[in-house]
């Protein structure tokens, strides 16, 4: 079975500066998907950023960019000049490609942005 | 074009009654998703329907767990008999295709608090 591993339950970091959210997870199929959910005090789930297993090229979304290792099973995501607005749980989420489509979540990183 | 949406927002009820909590995906998703998330955990798989049928029911924890989705639309997660231990956020998903590189959109949850 696949599990998602998320080391680090809180982290702070003061706003503009750079951090790196730590995520390991475990599969033995070659073909899968890996996100980093955003969510907010408001519970709506976002989806931040997405890495298909077979592109060696690390996704990047403006401010956010990943780290995958897949030798390593290791997908950290980095936010880069951290504003206010990335206060909120972050969730690092396994799926497996071409199966039942359900997503595997880590038990998440509550990350606050102070002024 | 709307998000997925979700109501009630709130729940509230007593041990041993029975709850529906509703889910509207978004227009044209055929995919649908049930997650649970407890207190401080990552959301975890419950239920997927892949038009009116559900195509994977492992993730309900028992059989006071239900789901309908009769019109290839809106779904209905029926709890019955309700637990203390069933209090958690249940959160809705929707995609337009399964199994490819589609992104599942959340709604904001409803919060069930049984006393």
């Amino acid at each position: 079975a696949q599990t998602v591993t998320q080391s680090q339950p809180e982290m702070s970091v003061q706003e503009a500066e750079t951090v790196t959210l730590s995520c390991t997870y475990d599969t033995s199929e070659s073909n899968y998907y890996l996100f980093w959910y955003k969510q907010p005090p408001s519970r709506q789930m976002i989806l931040v950023i997405r890495q298909e297993a077979y592109k060696q090229q690390n996704a990047t979304e403006n401010r956010f960019s990943v780290n995958f290792q897949k030798a390593a099973k290791s997908f950290s995501l980095k936010i880069s000049d951290s504003q206010l607005g990335d206060t909120a749980m972050y969730f690092c989420a396994f799926m497996q490609l071409n199966r039942d489509d359900k997503i595997i979540f880590g038990k998440g990183t509550r990350l606050h942005i102070l002024p | 074009g709307a998000g997925v949406s979700q109501t009630p927002s709130n729940k509230v009820t007593e041990k041993g009654k029975y709850v529906e909590l509703r889910c509207d995906p978004i227009s044209g998703h055929t995919a649908l998703y049930w997650y649970r998330q407890s207190l401080g955990q990552g959301p975890e798989f419950l239920i997927y329907f892949q038009g009116t049928g559900a195509a994977d029911d492992s993730g309900l924890p028992n059989d006071r767990f239900f789901a309908v989705r009769p019109e290839g639309s809106v779904s209905t997660l029926k709890i019955q008999r309700t637990e203390r231990g069933d209090s958690a956020v249940y959160l809705c998903a929707s995609s337009f295709i399964p199994g490819g590189p589609e992104t599942q959109y959340f709604g904001p949850g409803t919060r069930l608090l049984v006393l």
